[in-house]
């Protein structure tokens, strides 16, 4: 399975303000994907990035509040824009190396915004 | 759209007896399930699918599950418990998206496992 690494790990950040997130894995992989997490509770998906497409956003998410780029088959970001407390959570990137396989997940980023 | 249940916030059990975390799903067409793991300060692990064929699974940690096409569950089991198994579980099917832009995956509420010792 691939592995996934996520950077930073942890940050806080004043409201305002914007966070990249960088997602990085040790294979090629076609379709990646960005999570939010509330600590203990379940996955919301953000968007889909697929290299060589713009990003597939879900209902309740824009691109103008978490631009994705995804410039090769290993590599994404994530930014929050605009930072509010209610953008305080857990973001998760994950990666699907088949067509209907699982998903493997990265470490997650867990953003506190003040 | 796909859907995902989870009856239980919390299942308690003690270390050694048997252990199941309930799952029921709702999705148009075949269905794509899994089992995911959380452990505390740590991301998500795979623990096993459903994808066709035997209605049993064999998964990580020696975790099974059974897909139950007339009761659309997929009940997570382990024979024995051990207190490692504490954590958070998440049941997770594959659908089409609401747009019918292809897939995604939709994930259940999470079932807090707490093995006593």
């Amino acid at each position: 399975s691939a592995v996934i690494s996520q950077k930073p790990s942890r940050d806080i950040c004043q409201r305002g303000t914007s966070l990249t997130i960088q997602c990085q894995v040790d294979s090629q992989v076609t379709m990646m994907f960005w999570y939010r997490q509330q600590p203990g509770q379940s996955l919301t998906l953000i968007a889909t990035a697929n290299q060589g497409s713009e990003a597939t956003y879900e209902s309740g998410f824009v691109i103008d509040k978490f631009p994705i780029s995804r410039p090769n088959l290993t590599f994404s970001t994530l930014t929050v824009s605009n930072l509010s407390p209610e953008d305080s959570s857990i973001y998760l990137c994950s990666v699907e190396e088949t067509g209907v396989g699982e998903q493997y997940f990265g470490p997650g980023t867990r953003l506190t915004v003040t | 759209a796909q859907s995902v249940a989870q009856p239980e916030d919390q299942v308690n059990v003690a270390e050694g007896n048997p252990l199941t975390v309930k799952c029921t799903y709702s999705v148009s067409g075949n269905p794509y399930l899994f089992w995911y793991v959380q452990y505390p300060n740590r991301g998500l692990q795979f623990l096993l699918k459903y994808i066709t064929g035997d209605n049993l699974v064999k998964g990580s940690y020696g975790f099974e599950a059974e897909f139950n096409k007339s009761q659309t569950s997929f009940h997570l089991k382990k024979p024995s418990a051990l207190v490692s198994d504490s954590a958070l579980y998440f049941c997770a099917v594959r659908g089409r998206r609401r747009d019918n832009y292809g897939q995604n995956f939709v994930f259940g509420p999470g079932t807090r496992l707490s093995v006593l010792p």
